[in-house]
């Protein structure tokens, strides 16, 4: 069993959709937890961080954390095409672990006008 | 805040060659940096975490003579693939971890380099 389990999709929504992504993990030690975007070819981009159970928002961007249940997700708003992208997510221990991050698998996001 | 260059972002080379990418944060100091490598439609899978002025930590399975790591400074890392070969294209990107103490478990990522082996 992987430690981060994301659905790869893909996943294809009309714009203006409420999208929903979503990771379970199963090692109690993760502490932070993190989003990024990634465009084709391109680097992973940082969208959202949060290190404690419950919500924090950023525009259209949602991000949940349940540390009881070992579940994370990323809610985005009003979907545009330009947020077509693969979302990853991301985990750390903290402390020494020098902040290595465990990966989910992708999930790939259409967003289609 | 939090960039990071990685250059260059596209390299063709011939089999045999020895290819160097750097990569640099540009507005704050990496104590740590990481080497990734992604196949096509996979997501990352870590090669090497770099610590400036010390060896780097290979992840099991990557032969540290053939991906040669040296973090130099606190702004800057650099991966030289060794006699490279078609096996070793790729995607490459960088990352570096945060200064201030929460971001410390932040990685920040570089826009990539795309290694062509022929």
């Amino acid at each position: 069993q992987k430690e981060v389990e994301q659905d790869p999709g893909p996943l294809s929504v009309p714009e203006g959709a409420i999208v929903s992504l979503n990771c379970t993990y199963s090692n109690s030690a993760f502490q932070y937890f993190m989003w990024y975007r990634q465009y084709s070819r391109k680097g992973p981009e940082l969208l959202m961080y949060t290190y404690s159970s419950g919500n924090k928002e950023d525009g259209r961007f949602t991000a949940q954390v349940d540390k009881s249940s070992k579940y994370i997700s990323l809610f985005i708003r009003d979907s545009q095409p330009s947020d077509s992208a693969t979302y990853l997510c991301a985990m750390s221990h903290g402390g020494t672990s020098y902040g290595k991050l465990t990966f989910g698998q992708g999930t790939i996001l259409t967003v289609h006008p | 805040g939090a960039v990071v260059s990685q250059h260059p972002s596209r390299v063709i080379c011939k089999s045999g060659t020895s290819v160097k990418i750097e990569c640099r944060s540009l507005d704050f100091q990496a104590t740590t940096m990481f080497w990734y490598r992604q196949f096509p439609k996979k997501s990352l899978m870590l090669m090497a975490t770099s610590n400036e002025g010390s060896k780097a930590t290979y992840e099991q399975g990557v032969e540290k003579d053939k991906f040669l790591i040296n973090h130099a400074s606190l702004t800057l890392s650099t991966l030289t693939v060794t006699s490279a070969h078609p096996e070793d294209s790729s995607f490459y990107i960088c990352s570096a971890r945060g200064e201030r103490e929460l971001a410390k478990n932040i990685q920040y990522f570089g826009a990539g380099t795309r290694l062509s082996v022929l």
